[in-house]
């Protein structure tokens, strides 16, 4: 059992790039989500999904897309890179949402620089 | 995430000591709350939930305490050990049927050996 799994685990982008960060989780859990963590900063919410073909904007969603076309993945595209967008990356899954007292799994985060 | 740990409170304790942790939410009408751990280049690791109609839950040398009257939480980890280094962040649930968590800064505990 893998539980969250993201790639890649660090990035370096020059600004204007695009990529996609990805995320799988084998738990079969309908809730998915991407967070960013910032120094002095809590986790933010980016999007989150709570089942194949919904997604939804999260507290900071500019500059991001997201899908889910199976209930495994949830990958996460930088559309044009800036600099703003350097941070760790955290893909989190649950049995369903966070408020009903399902444990959330976070994975090992992806570390991306944007120069 | 090792820089995270430079711009946090920090809590320094000698190995064995018990710790205390302290959280205030934001928002009254949160009735849930976790406690999460994260090591240093991981992700964050749930430890103990509890919700807003208990007071105090207990978990395998931890506990968190609720007091809803001033908004503040608190984990209390007993006899620490080195393996309990890393940064707390506790996180609410503003109420109702939201998708979404709000999560604390996060304090750093480091364990003296």
């Amino acid at each position: 059992n893998a539980g969250v799994t993201q790639t890649p685990k660090f990035q370096v982008l020059k600004t204007g790039q695009s990529m996609t960060l990805q995320c799988a989780q084998d738990m079969n859990h309908e809730y998915m989500s991407w967070y960013r963590q910032d120094p002095g900063m809590g986790l933010r919410l980016i999007h989150y999904s709570v089942g194949a073909g919904i997604t939804d904007q999260g507290e900071v969603p500019n500059g991001y897309n997201v899908s889910r076309s199976t209930t495994e993945d949830f990958p996460l595209r930088l559309l044009s890179a800036a600099p703003s967008q350097t941070s760790v990356y955290f893909c989190a899954s649950s049995y369903s949402w966070p408020g009903s007292g399902n444990t959330i799994y976070f994975g090992e985060g992806s570390w991306l620089t944007v120069v | 995430g090792e820089s995270v740990g430079l711009h946090l409170p920090t809590l320094s304790v000698q190995e064995g000591d018990n710790s205390i942790i302290n959280c205030a939410y934001s928002n009254s009408a949160s009735d849930y709350f976790i406690w999460y751990k994260q090591e240093s280049g991981k992700g964050p690791q749930f430890i103990i939930d509890i919700r807003s109609n208990m007071d105090k839950r207990q978990g395998q040398r931890v506990t968190v305490l609720l007091n809803k009257t001033v908004k503040h939480l608190s984990l209390q980890i007993a006899a620490t050990q080195p393996g309990d280094s890393a940064v707390y962040f506790c996180a609410e649930s503003p109420g109702g049927a939201t998708n979404k968590l709000i999560f604390g800064t996060g304090t750093l505990l480091a364990v003296q050996p």
